[in-house]
């Protein structure tokens, strides 16, 4: 069972402001991962971090923002919110230290509306 | 031509039927393989991962993979309208950042 979490779980918010979503795990995990998926749709991946200091945008363009300051936190930020970012917003993370396979788990997801 | 497909469905079968869920992957380099599960409106939770040609067994589960046709399957056995959900196939390669998602496959199993 994995150990990740994130809140909120459920987000209603007004255009233009400012959010972050937690996701933290307690597996010691080096990898972490920020998705996103509309309903019914595919998971797209919007940010990757390698560990501490290290992150990097994915596959698909997002205006959100990510830090990793610790290992077992990371943060997405939207700066300012608009309809077009409702979405769920899944975290996820993967290799414990010293492991090479690459197996994920997910947290249970933020689902996000902006009106 | 998607890294990662799957027939979106929806495969329907009986209750007690097995349930043959299918994805193609074009990268030769990929090595890991993984099925996940995900209820409407949850996120995926891993069922099975698979590294060797072959199959491999988990309870009701049993996947299997040949590179040879860069081809991974899923079979659930008697299989539950519990077992309703989509399957995301999933496909790593060394030096990627992240896992490749298929788009999933809708399965639902009738009473």
């Amino acid at each position: 069972e994995a150990d990740i979490y994130q809140t909120p779980r459920y987000l209603v918010i007004g255009t233009g402001k400012k959010i972050t979503l937690e996701c933290s795990q307690t597996m010691g995990h080096d990898k972490m991962y920020w998705y996103q998926q509309d309903p019914g749709m595919e998971l797209h991946l919007i940010h990757y971090s390698y560990g501490v200091n290290s992150t990097e945008k994915g596959d698909l363009s997002s205006e959100s923002t990510v830090s990793r300051i610790r290992t077992e936190h990371f943060p997405l930020t939207l700066e300012s919110a608009r309809p077009s970012h409702t979405s769920q917003y899944l975290c996820a993370s993967s290799t414990p230290r010293g492991v090479s396979t690459d197996t994920q788990y997910f947290g249970p997801g933020t689902r996000l509306t902006v009106l | 031509q998607k890294e990662v497909e799957q027939n979106s469905g929806p495969l329907s079968v009986p209750e007690g039927a097995i349930a043959s869920l299918n994805c193609t992957y074009s990268d030769r380099g990929s090595q890991s393989f993984f099925w996940y599960r995900q209820y409407s409106g949850k996120s995926p939770e891993l069922i099975m991962s698979i590294y060797s040609n072959g199959d491999k067994e988990d309870g009701r589960f049993t996947a299997q993979l040949n590179k040879a046709s860069q081809y991974v399957s899923l079979l659930i056995r008697d299989s539950q309208p519990s077992d309703s959900a989509t399957y995301l196939c999933a496909v790593n390669k060394a030096g990627r950042r992240a896992l490749t998602f298929g788009s999933g496959t809708r399965l639902q199993v009738q009473p």
